[in-house]
């Protein structure tokens, strides 16, 4: 088992550049989540999915698109990537909802970004 | 909107001793679980311990325990016997129960590991 994979590990872009930033996890878990994480401010909500084709915002989504077609992929696009979106990404996914151990989230090893 | 706080920027602990991160929490929910992750400078985000919030005994896994005062909306975690590799970040996570994907974060706290 990978867990949750993440590419690339960093990515440096130059503003109005688009890019997706990609996640995969092979655990067979109906629910995944984006997250930025910016320094003093702990990791926030960008979108989420509950399952394939179905997907919802978080608290800052702007800026940033998903879909998911698959139960395994949940990938992030960056339509015109400025330099507020300079942070850490992460992705996580859990089983579903029932229990502390099934809602328990599972993150990637996260994805630098740098926008110049 | 829920919120999670954590009024400890920085704390340090000589190996072998204990330390307690403190967490505090806000919401009008009744059903939801807390979970404490740790961020060591890889960055990977690993689970430490989680509660849920019907259940009164305090969770631990090993050298790690929770102290979950619900009334309080307090949640802190101790770590006993502190070695080196607890050096890390901690962050405390709130999250309603049945949104399996939607944990808020609160700031972390970086514990320092002294010899």
């Amino acid at each position: 088992n990978a867990g949750v994979t993440q590419t690339p590990k960093f990515q440096v872009l130059k503003t109005g550049q688009s890019m997706t930033l990609q996640c995969a996890q092979d655990m067979n878990h109906e629910y995944m989540s984006w997250y930025r994480q910016d320094p003093g401010m702990g990791l926030r909500l960008i979108h989420y999915s509950v399952g394939a084709g179905i997907t919802d915002q978080g608290e800052v989504p702007n800026g940033y698109n998903v879909s998911r077609s698959t139960t395994e992929d949940f990938p992030l696009r960056l339509l015109s990537a400025a330099p507020s979106q300079t942070s850490v990404y992460f992705c996580a996914s859990s089983l579903i909802p029932g229990s502390a151990y099934q809602e328990t989230q599972y993150f990637g090893p996260g994805t630098r970004l740098l926008v110049l | 909107a829920q919120t999670v706080t954590q009024s400890q920027p920085e704390m340090s602990v000589q190996e072998a001793e204990t330390v307690t991160l403190s967490c505090t929490y806000d919401t009008s929910e009744s059903d939801y679980y807390l979970f404490w992750y740790k961020q060591p400078p890889s960055r990977q985000m690993i689970l430490v311990i989680r509660q849920e919030a019907y259940k009164q005994q305090n969770a631990t896994e090993n050298r790690f325990s929770v102290n979950f005062q619900k009334a309080a909306k307090s949640f802190s975690l101790k770590i006993s016997d502190s070695q080196l590799g607890d050096a890390a970040m901690y962050f405390c996570a709130y999250g309603r129960a049945g949104t399996a994907s939607k944990l808020t974060f609160g700031t972390g706290t970086r514990l320092q590991v002294t010899l």
